[in-house]
Order: structure tokens, then sequence, then C-alpha cells
């Protein structure tokens, strides 16, 4: 079964730091690029980074570029999201999700349950 | 970036009604175009890639269909499992979706 799972998240206060990883089982990790998708409480879907099946290439959302670093250890079959100068505006639920290719645009085809993080002081 | 815009951004129907939704981008996004499923409290679930293909394991009363620019999400019979938001999302770039439509039972 494709699993994605997610942790690393919580309560951290504005302009703190957060990593985030999501181990990836039951399909060939290296195979596939990977993404993060964030929903704000009661809001829609905003993509915010993707990293190619190498981990060659990033590619990044505005709203979080230069701040947030995404990562893939192919050793490990897990995806990382380091997250530093975060807001309030940054609260959401983060997920994990795996590409339908090795292309980092493509269809999100698997998804994570979720990890929360809440910035506040 | 390329824009997406849902219609309605909500909706309310009977059980075995026919649901269609609409999602446009702001440019020409060929078949770029994906749809999501996602139930209160849950991760989305894609339903439909390339703008018409059915994903694996997904009814078949879901339907997409359009490219360019006009796409169209149809249930063919609304079933009580089906009450969600659903979201479309572009590939053509770096991806963007909807604001989302929500289906409630009336």
């Amino acid at each position: 079964e494709v699993q994605l799972v997610e942790s690393g998240g919580g309560v951290v206060p504005p302009g703190g730091s957060l990593r985030l990883s999501c181990a990836a089982s039951g399909f060939t990790f290296t195979n596939y690029a990977m993404s993060w998708v964030r929903q704000a409480p009661g809001k829609g879907l905003e993509w915010l980074s993707a990293i190619s099946y190498s981990g060659g290439s990033t590619y990044y959302a505005d709203s979080v570029r230069g701040r947030f670093t995404i990562s893939r250890d192919n050793s490990q079959d897990t995806l990382f999201v380091q997250m530093n100068s975060l807001r309030a505006e940054d609260t959401a639920v983060y997920y994990c999700a795996k590409m339908g290719s090795h292309s980092a645009v493509d269809a999100f085809d698997v998804w994570g349950q979720g990890t929360l993080i809440i910035v506040s002081s | 970036d390329i824009q997406m815009t849902q219609s309605p951004s909500s909706l309310s129907a009977s059980v075995g009604d026919r649901v269609t939704i609409t999602c446009q981008a702001s440019q020409d996004i060929s078949d770029y175009l994906n749809w999501y499923q996602q139930k209160p409290g849950k991760a989305p679930k894609l339903l439909i890639y390339d703008g018409s293909t059915l994903k694996t394991g997904v009814p078949s009363r879901f339907s997409g269909s359009g490219s360019g620019t006009d796409f169209t999400l149809t249930i063919s019979s609304l079933q009580p499992e089906d009450i969600a938001t659903y979201y479309c999302q572009q590939y053509d770039h770096l991806p963007t979706f909807g604001p989302g439509t929500k289906v409630d039972i009336k």
C-alpha cells in the first residue's frame, strides 16, 4: 500500500523554524517527484514546493520562496521541508504529496494525512 | 501565475441528482487539469487527471471534461458519500488550485 506519513508539526513562535518530514512507503520513492501542499484553517489548498525525483531541481511558490527549503533523502525514502522565519499566516495543515510521475509538475496522486503547524506566541 | 476559478462556491443537491462543477483557467492550459475530492477532516484525493481520465478505483459516476480554459466535473448521480469539497488544479505551469466547491445534500 502506498503511504505517506508526515511528522514534525506543532506550535512555533513567530520568527521560529520547524522541519517537517514525510516518510514514504509502498512505492519506489526515487522514481517520483514530491511536493508540499498546505491548507490554512477553513481555507483552500495551496501548493508550496516541489522537488524532482533526483532532488536536483526544486520549485517554490512565491509565498515561501527564500524561507522554506525542500529536500529529500532517497536512501531513506523521506521528504523534508525546512521552514524558517515562520509567520502567523503559515498556520496550516501541511501535506506531503506524491506526484504522478518523475515530473514535479503533475497530479498529486497520493497524499499524506497532514501535520498541523500553529505559528503563535 | 495561472489563476483558477470555480463555480459555484457551494451547492446543495438531492441524492440521485446530476451535479456539475465548473473550473476556469486564466489562460490556456490544454488538458493539464486535475480534480480532487476532500472530505471534512481528511486529506484530498485525486479523482480525475489530465482533464478527463478517471483515477483507478474512482466510481464511474464521476467524469471530467474540457480543455483550454474551461473544464467541468460532473457527478452523474449524487450519493451521500460524495459530500465533500472539490478542487481543480492546473499543472501547465507551477501548480495552482481553484478555491473549491462545497457539495452538500439537500
